[in-house]
């Protein structure tokens, strides 16, 4: 168990609603970062916060949008879905951003837009 | 664009068998994590690796840095059921991992 808990843990949506997942990060971690998973594949880096502020954001579209909370508590937002956006969605704490510190991750969220 | 290209993508073996997994890159990272994923559940950190040339021993499992860092192995000696999962690489560095393209390993009896 890491302490790292999201919900839903499923969701199904219809092509152009919006959606908000959410992240309770581990005690005591300032960071938090959230990750788009295809089925097989490796995660794909959405974005990363860091005491509130974004801190770095991969190459996804400006309706993906974020927010962490004064608790590290973190959501992550996605308007207008597209089908493409059926993933599992992760988030992962860390106590630090600036590289090698180890990830905590939740089970994820399954997203399926219809 | 930082890319890990992880090798094989797929691989199905038999208990008692051995395996590596490779993991390799042209860009140098000033770290390296393995994380197994099972299915339902998030990564978990196996690893990190820091130092070129680094090899560090996890019961059956060996893990290895390259000494430029660009790349990576973990060889599984005598896998078990237990060692099925989604093995992935990541590079360090920032604030923008870098996560390999993933092997799904599965162990059967």
């Amino acid at each position: 168990e890491t302490g790292v808990t999201q919900s839903p843990t499923h969701l199904i949506k219809t092509r152009g609603q919006q959606v908000t997942l959410r992240c309770s990060s581990q005690s005591g971690h300032n960071t938090v970062s959230w990750y788009q998973q295809a089925l097989g594949q490796g995660p794909q880096f959405i974005f990363q916060y860091y005491r509130e502020e974004e801190n770095g954001r991969g190459n996804f579209p400006p309706r993906f949008s974020g927010l962490q909370f004064p608790n590290y508590s973190s959501e992550l937002n996605v308007n207008a879905l597209e089908l493409d956006d059926s993933a599992l969605y992760l988030c992962a704490s860390s106590s630090s951003w600036t590289g090698g510190e180890k990830l905590f991750f939740g089970s994820g969220t399954q997203l399926s837009v219809l | 664009t930082q890319l890990l290209e992880q090798s094989p993508q797929f691989l199905s073996i038999q208990e008692g068998e051995n395996l590596t997994v490779y993991c390799n890159s042209s860009s140098v990272f000033s770290s390296l994590q393995w994380y197994r994923q099972e299915p339902g559940e998030g990564p978990v950190l196996l690893v990190t690796v820091v130092t070129g040339g680094e090899v560090k021993k996890l019961k059956r499992l060996t893990f290895q840095f390259g000494d430029a860092r660009k790349d990576s192995s973990l060889h599984i000696t005598a896998a078990q059921p237990g060692d099925t999962g989604l093995y992935l690489c990541v590079g360090g560095g920032g604030n923008k991992l870098t996560f390999g393209t993933g092997t799904q390993l599965k162990v059967e009896l």
